[in-house]
C-alpha cells in the first residue's frame, strides 16, 4: 500500500514564477491537508480539502496561494508569482475520513521549494 | 484556543539510556494527541497516539507515551534509546469536540551518542 506520494520533491523557482505542488493521498483517503514548514519551525496548517471541496482554507495567504483537489487526479497546491518568503517545505497529509474522527493524519515526504 | 509546547529545542542521551521528550498541551475539549518523527529531509513519520482509554499509549520502535490529564502532559519515552532513533520529534494536538485543526508542537531534537 503506498503512502501519501508528493511531487517534485525539491523545486527551484525564481521569484514571481510559479510553483506547482501535487499530492496524491493514500488508497481510500478522501480527506486532504497541506501544511507548511518554515526551518526551525515546526508544521503550520494550510488548507483542509475534500474532493472536490476546499472545507477550511484558514491557514493559507489569501492572495497567491490556492489549492485544489480534483475529482480525478492529485490535490495541488498552487503559488503564484513566488517571493524568497515562500522558501518552505510543504507537506501533504491524508486522512481516511474527516476531522470529527481521531483518524490518524498521514505525511507524504514533502516538498522543498526554494526561491531564488 | 488550542496550542502545544515542547519546551526544549534538543535532548541529548547517551545511547542504552532511557530517554524522554516532553509535551504539554492546551484544548478546550478532550485532547487527541499524536507524536510524530521526523528523519532529515523526509516526512513526517507517525509514532503514536492517544484519544481515549489507557493513558499509556504504546507505538512504533518501542517508543510509548503517557496522557496526564492534571498536568496537560504528553510525554514521549523510549526504555533504551538507540543512535538511530536520532531525529526531529514533533508532538500534535487537536480538540476532540471540534473540527479544529491539528496543531504542531516547534519540535524536539533528539540526539543519540554511543
Amino acid at each position: 500500500n503506498a503512502g501519501v506520494m508528493q511531487n517534485p520533491r525539491h523545486l527551484v523557482r525564481r521569484r514571481g514564477q510559479e510553483a506547482r505542488l501535487r499530492c496524491s493521498p493514500m488508497k481510500g483517503h478522501s480527506h486532504v491537508y497541506w501544511y507548511r514548514q518554515l526551518p526551525e519551525e515546526g508544521l503550520k496548517f494550510m488548507v483542509y480539502l475534500q474532493k472536490e471541496n476546499i472545507i477550511d482554507e484558514s491557514g493559507m495567504p489569501k492572495e497567491r496561494f490556492s489549492a485544489e483537489f480534483p475529482k480525478e487526479g492529485p490535490s495541488i497546491l498552487r503559488i503564484q508569482q513566488v517571493v524568497r518568503g515562500d522558501s518552505a517545505a510543504y507537506f501533504c497529509a491524508s486522512s481516511p475520513t474527516d476531522r470529527w474522527s481521531a483518524d490518524t493524519q498521514y505525511f507524504g515526504p514533502g516538498t522543498r521549494l526554494t526561491v531564488l | 484556543a488550542q496550542s502545544v509546547a515542547q519546551p526544549e529545542d534538543q535532548v541529548n542521551v547517551a545511547e542504552g539510556n532511557p530517554l524522554t521528550v516532553k509535551c504539554t498541551y492546551s484544548v478546550s475539549g478532550n485532547p487527541y494527541l499524536f507524536w510524530y518523527v521526523q528523519y532529515p529531509n523526509r516526512g513526517l513519520q507517525f509514532l503514536l497516539k492517544y484519544i481515549t482509554g489507557d493513558n499509556l499509549v504504546k507505538g512504533s520502535y518501542g517508543f510509548e507515551a503517557e496522557f496526564n490529564k492534571s498536568q496537560t502532559s504528553f510525554h514521549l519515552k523510549k526504555p533504551s534509546a538507540l543512535v538511530s532513533d536520532s531525529a526531529l520529534y514533533f508532538c500534535a494536538v487537536r480538540d476532540g469536540g471540534s473540527q479544529g485543526n491539528l496543531i504542531f508542537g516547534k519540535g524536539t531534537k533528539l540526539s543519540v551518542k554511543p
